[in-house]
């Protein structure tokens, strides 16, 4: 079967370094995403990795390992708006997004 | 950006009454769009893909005559739930993916918050 594997919850303090890591299991590989969802929002699109290795974007990147088949996303300088899940999703052969459950990061002050 | 709307935002209907949702893609053409609704603390289920002019693709589980979906133009697709019931009332977002770009990524509206009373 098809599976994304990332954390429930992470905790980390304004101002730090966080990384959500994301393992994943699909018949196929059409490039993987992540996306941010505040709550009560729908998500927003953050990332898209489709060759292995490191994806800048200002204070987010997004790392691939397809060998692996794992990814993550790097989040600098955190922000208490950066408060939200984070979702990773995997396009599968057949072009459909595989989602996981999310990440609900929580920042501190 | 691609620019993906819902309408409505919120909704409160009666058990037993149907509810229409429009998704529309504003600045481009989608092909397909995708209907996913998502439950309080979990995350987005697949309900079903809609190809324009084709009948929509559902996922195991999710009856399609309670959820029809129509996909009349390159710009707009529609969910009615039909004789919803309180267990209906979710959180439904759509997405599109634009036909001309060469990234697969999927556009989401800002979702439509259904209660059924």
């Amino acid at each position: 079967g098809q599976n994304i594997d990332q954390p429930t919850e992470m905790t980390a303090t304004e101002g730090a370094i966080v990384q959500i890591n994301c393992t994943y299991q699909t018949s196929g590989f059409n490039g993987l995403f992540w996306y941010q969802q505040h709550a009560g929002e729908a998500p927003t699109f953050l990332s898209y990795n489709v060759l292995d290795g490191l994806e800048e974007k200002g204070r987010f990147s997004s790392f691939l390992s397809r060998s692996k088949g794992y990814s993550y996303l790097l989040l600098k300088e955190l922000q208490m708006k950066d408060s939200a899940s984070y979702l990773c999703a995997v396009m599968d052969s057949n072009y459909q997004l595989i989602w996981g459950a999310g990440t609900k990061l929580i920042i501190k002050p | 950006g691609a620019v993906v709307s819902q309408h409505p935002s919120r909704v409160i209907c009666k058990s037993g009454t149907s509810v229409k949702i429009e998704c529309r893609s504003l600045d481009f053409q989608a092909t397909t769009m995708f209907w996913y609704r998502q439950f309080p603390k979990q995350s987005l289920m697949l309900m079903a893909t809609s190809n324009e002019g084709s009948k929509a693709t559902y996922e195991q589980g999710v009856e399609k005559d309670k959820f029809l979906i129509n996909h009349a133009s390159l710009t707009l697709s529609t969910l009615t739930v039909t004789s919803a019931h309180p267990e209906d009332s979710s959180f439904y977002i759509c997405s599109a993916r634009d036909t001309n770009e060469g990234v697969n990524e999927q556009y989401f509206g800002p979702g439509t918050r259904l209660t059924v009373t």
